[in-house]
């Protein structure tokens, strides 16, 4: 168990659904990510929160807009998503300070746009 | 550039033997960290090794050890005495302080069989 889990497990949404994803971590760590996993691509940063605080947003298009409403939630509203968006969607959480940083993840949601 | 590269989609091994997992990472900084993740079937991100780029020792964690070659630049994974559910993808990645202290960019992975 890593102490970082992510509802729901599996998602089947349709182009102009909203859903939303949840990850809770019991670590006590400051800063939460959200990576996408697509097939045969490296896992690609979407977003980074430290205290709370966006820091990092990587082009990510708008219909994913993440929320963190305390250190130890983390939400990804997604709407009107295509079809090339069905991918793993992968939490994490670290220290914000302190070497080495190590990234404790979450089991992934998988995500199917029909 | 691809700033971590793993040139071996999948590899076989035999139960019980020793097996080396190729990574290759390009930075111009002096100080980064370097990371080897497993993922299971399940999908969970399981956190390996880690290696900084001072430690002028390999880094060793039971029956995984950093076979660390800084001035090839490179961070290859051995995993010793080889057992079935070591089967899985595993993931060299590197943190860059100077491009995002909290950033890890990941490679392609390599797909792991450990054949009975």
């Amino acid at each position: 168990e890593t102490g970082v889990t992510q509802t729901p497990r599996h998602l089947v949404m349709g182009m102009t659904n909203k859903k939303s994803l949840k990850c809770e971590q019991h670590l006590g760590h400051n800063a939460m990510y959200w990576y996408k996993q697509s097939a045969k691509k490296p896992l690609e940063l979407m977003f980074v929160y430290n205290f709370k605080e966006q820091t990092e947003n990587n082009s990510v298009p708008s219909r994913f807009s993440p929320e963190c409403p305390n250190s130890s939630h983390l939400f990804l509203h997604l709407h009107t998503l295509q079809p090339e968006d069905s991918a793993l969607y992968l939490c994490a959480s670290s220290q914000e300070r302190g070497s080495p940083y190590e990234q404790y993840f979450g089991p992934g949601t998988r995500l199917t746009v029909t | 550039a691809q700033k971590i590269t793993q040139t071996q989609p999948g590899m076989f091994v035999q139960e019980k033997e020793a097996v080396t997992l190729d990574c290759t990472y390009d930075t111009s900084d002096q100080s980064y960290g370097l990371f080897w993740y497993k993922q299971p079937s399940s999908g969970e991100m399981i956190f390996l090794i880690y290696q900084g780029s001072y430690d002028e020792q390999n880094a060793t964690e039971g029956r995984y050890s950093l076979n660390f070659q800084k001035a090839r630049k490179s961070a290859n994974l051995v995993i010793s005495a080889s057992q079935l559910g070591d089967s899985a993808m595993y993931f060299c990645a590197m943190r860059e302080p100077q491009t995002g202290a909290n950033n890890l960019f990941f490679g392609t992975g390599t797909r792991l069989t450990v054949i009975p």
